[in-house]
């Protein structure tokens, strides 16, 4: 298995354009979860999906950030419009939750820098 | 309500000595509880995790961590520090809500590992 993938590994913009930020999650997984850490923040969870619908989005931090998940393989983070202090990394993990949460599998993250 | 507390932000060993690092946690029902590994400019791996059933739990590269209900303890340790065991750890606890369940994460120790 490939694992989580996310694309791309780095972008760099600038301010006030559009991002997005792509995850492919593992197959057979129900559940995915997208965080932002920074160094002041630390890791963020931003949204999390189970079974392809948004249980949880308090994490967003404004409307500036959407997030869908149109099947069970893919996944889009987007910001729209971008600032600078959306610069962080980005991570989708990706999990089978039957129950009870269990472990979450992580992507190798996306670096986003917004100029 | 769920919550997660790493007591050290930073902690520093040489090789050769033991590693200690510490979590709390408060949860109103048996939780699962997780360490995560962060190497420089990776994302998270999985170390360990404690479903309910053995209280001491191993984990990969000789770290292990033990359940303690009483004290709302799962401190993570290793009897002999190697140089890449320097990262950032993550403790990580299980959380309920209405439409289900997620992961919070503490705030990470970062291990500095000397020579």
């Amino acid at each position: 298995d490939a694992g989580v993938i996310q694309s791309p590994r780095h972008e760099v913009t600038e301010m006030g354009q559009e991002v997005t930020l792509r995850c492919k999650p593992i197959s057979g997984h129900n559940s995915l979860f997208w965080y932002r850490q920074t160094m002041m923040r630390g890791l963020e969870l931003l949204i999390y999906f189970n079974n392809n619908v948004p249980i949880d989005d308090s994490g967003m931090p404004e409307d500036r950030f959407s997030a869908k998940m149109p099947n069970a393989s893919f996944s889009t983070l987007k910001i729209q419009p971008s600032e600078p202090r959306d610069s962080a990394v980005y991570f989708c993990a990706s999990s089978f939750i039957l129950g009870q949460a269990n472990e979450q599998f992580f992507g190798p993250g996306t670096r986003l820098t917004v100029l | 309500a769920q919550s997660v507390t790493q007591l050290d932000s930073h902690v520093s060993v040489s090789e050769g000595t033991p590693v200690l690092l510490r979590c709390n946690y408060s949860s109103s029902y048996s939780p699962s509880l997780f360490w995560y590994v962060q190497h420089p400019n990776k994302g998270l791996q999985l170390l360990l995790k404690y479903t309910s059933a053995a209280t001491l739990v191993k984990g990969i590269n000789g770290f292990e961590a033990e359940f303690k209900k009483s004290e709302t303890s799962f401190h993570l340790t290793k009897p002999s520090a190697h140089m890449s065991d320097a990262a950032e750890y993550f403790c990580v606890v299980t959380t309920v809500n209405q439409a289900g369940t997620a992961l919070i994460f503490g705030k990470g120790t970062t291990l500095s590992v000397s020579s």
